[in-house]
C-alpha cells in the first residue's frame, strides 16, 4: 500500500517568508510525528498527534513552528517568518494503533532552504 | 529515555556480519531498545526492538546483555544496500517520540 508521503519535496524561500508543508500518514494510522533534521545530524522530534488527543509541542523551537492534523489524516507544518537556521529536511513519520506505536513509518522528507 | 552511546562510523565487507554497539548504560526497567537505520536521502525506517530477550526478525537480531547496559544489532550477511546511519534509541514504553542521536554510520564494502 502506499506509505506516508510528504510535499513538497523541495522548498527554497527567503528569509522571513512563511511556509507551509504538508504530511499525508499512511490511511488508518492514528498517530502522526513530525522531526527535523539538520544536515549531517540525527532527528530531532518536533510534535506529535495521537487520535484526538491534545497534541505533544514539546519539541518545538519556537513559536514560529506550528502544525496542525485534521482528524486521523493530513497534517501541516507551518514555519512563520523563516530564518536560515530553520533549513533542513523535515520528516513526517506516522504509527499504526498504540499497541504498535513503537514502529514509525517515514516520509522521505521535505528539504527546506531558507536564502 | 535513556542516554545512548553508538561508535561514529564501522567498515564490513559484503556478506560478512555487521555488529553494531550500543551502550545503553542509564537504560530503565520499563525501557525498550530500538534501532532504526536511515539510508542516504530516505526517511528512517524500523528496524528492530527489544526489552531484555533477544530477538530476530527478517532484517536482523538483536542481543541485549544479561544487565542491559549494552546491545548490539546484528546484521547477518551484509549487503551494499545495507549501507546507512543506524540509529539505537532507548525509550519508555509509555513514550511516544523517538529521541534520535547521531548513530554509527555503516559502510558496507565490496
Amino acid at each position: 500500500g502506499a506509505g506516508v508521503s510528504q510535499s513538497p519535496s523541495n522548498k527554497v524561500t527567503e528569509k522571513g517568508k512563511d511556509v507551509e508543508l504538508r504530511c499525508d500518514p499512511i490511511s488508518g494510522h492514528t498517530a502522526l510525528y513530525w522531526y527535523r533534521q539538520r544536515l549531517g545530524q540525527g532527528l530531532e522530534f518536533l510534535i506529535y498527534f495521537q487520535g484526538n488527543s491534545a497534541p505533544d509541542k514539546s519539541g518545538l523551537p519556537s513559536d514560529r513552528f506550528s502544525a496542525e492534523r485534521t482528524g486521523e489524516s493530513v497534517s501541516t507544518l507551518t514555519i512563520q517568518r523563516t530564518q536560515q537556521e530553520d533549513s533542513a529536511v523535515y520528516l513526517c513519520a506516522s504509527s499504526p494503533n498504540y499497541s504498535k506505536h513503537y514502529e514509525q513509518y517515514f516520509g522521505p522528507g521535505t528539504r527546506l532552504t531558507v536564502t | 529515555d535513556a542516554k545512548t552511546t553508538q561508535p561514529p562510523s564501522m567498515d564490513c565487507a559484503e556478506g560478512r556480519a555487521a555488529n553494531l554497539p550500543c551502550n545503553h548504560s542509564t537504560i530503565s526497567g520499563n525501557e525498550y531498545v530500538y534501532w532504526y537505520r536511515q539510508i542516504h536521502s530516505q526517511g528512517p525506517q524500523y528496524i528492530i526492538h527489544g526489552l531484555k530477550n533477544n530477538e530476530t526478525n527478517e532484517m536482523a537480531s538483536l542481543i541485549i546483555t544479561e544487565d542491559r547496559k549494552s546491545s548490539t544489532l546484528i546484521l547477518p550477511h551484509a549487503t551494499l544496500r545495507d549501507t546507512a546511519v543506524y540509529y539505537c534509541i532507548g525509550r519508555s514504553y509509555n513514550t511516544d517520540k523517538l529521541i534520535f542521536g547521531t548513530g554509527t554510520r555503516l559502510q558496507v564494502f565490496p
